[in-house]
């Protein structure tokens, strides 16, 4: 079975500052997708960047980056020149190509951003 | 980005009463949704997948009869909590699934915080 996991519960970061967000993952399968998710304290899930696996090149999204490690099964984000508002639980998550398209999520990592 | 809109946002009912919980998929079509319970300071929780036309797929442990899911559109979702309890106050997200080759993603609701009395 596929397992996404995120070892960092919390995570401090200067703002202005670059942090790094950890994810790897299990999978049997060669095709997926990978996938950042950001909770403010609002609760609404917000997307933050997607990565096709097939894919070789990280994605970015403005100051979102990842690292995409396909062999090391690896997916951090990196979040540059933070700001106050990127505040909020990032949740890693992984889905599979084949069978039912569930979404596996990582336990998450709250991230605070220090003034 | 897809937009998802959820109500309602809040509800607070009496035990045994029963809750419905809508989700619409504003600018697109889902054929797939999904319901997710969230405690706490956790992650999300997958309580069942909901199929346009079909009988939704529940989660090993959710009780179908507790959680009635009916998706009768492809733009509606609704989940019905049946003779609710204080256990079953949480934060309920749904979420809609865009399939299309390359754009496979989920979009989430905005959640519903139920207190059951």
């Amino acid at each position: 079975a596929q397992t996404v996991t995120q070892s960092q519960p919390e995570m401090s970061v200067q703002e202005a500052e670059t942090v790094t967000l950890s994810c790897t993952y299990d999978t049997s399968e060669s095709d997926y997708y990978l996938f950042w998710y950001k909770q403010p304290p609002s609760r609404q899930m917000i997307l933050v960047i997607r990565q096709e696996a097939y894919k070789q090149q990280n994605a970015t999204e403005n100051r979102f980056s990842v690292n995409f490690q396909k062999a090391a099964k690896s997916f951090s984000l990196k979040i540059s020149d933070s700001q106050l508002g990127d505040a909020a639980m990032y949740f890693c998550a992984y889905v599979g190509t084949t069978g039912t398209y569930k979404y596996i999520f990582g336990t998450g990592t709250r991230l605070k951003v220090l003034a | 980005g897809a937009v998802v809109s959820q109500h309602p946002s809040w509800v607070i009912c009496k035990s045994g009463t029963s809750v419905k919980i809508e989700c619409r998929s504003l600018d697109f079509q889902a054929t797939t949704m999904f319901w997710y319970r969230q405690f706490p300071k956790q992650s999300l929780m997958l309580m069942a997948t909901s199929n346009e036309g079909s009988k939704a797929t529940y989660e090993q442990g959710v009780e179908k009869d507790k959680f009635l899911i009916n998706h009768a559109s492809l733009t509606l979702s609704t989940l019905t909590v049946t003779s609710a309890h204080p256990e079953d106050s949480s934060f309920y997200i749904c979420s809609a699934r865009v399939g299309r080759a390359a754009q496979e993603t989920q979009y989430f609701g905005p959640g519903t915080r139920l207190l059951v009395l």
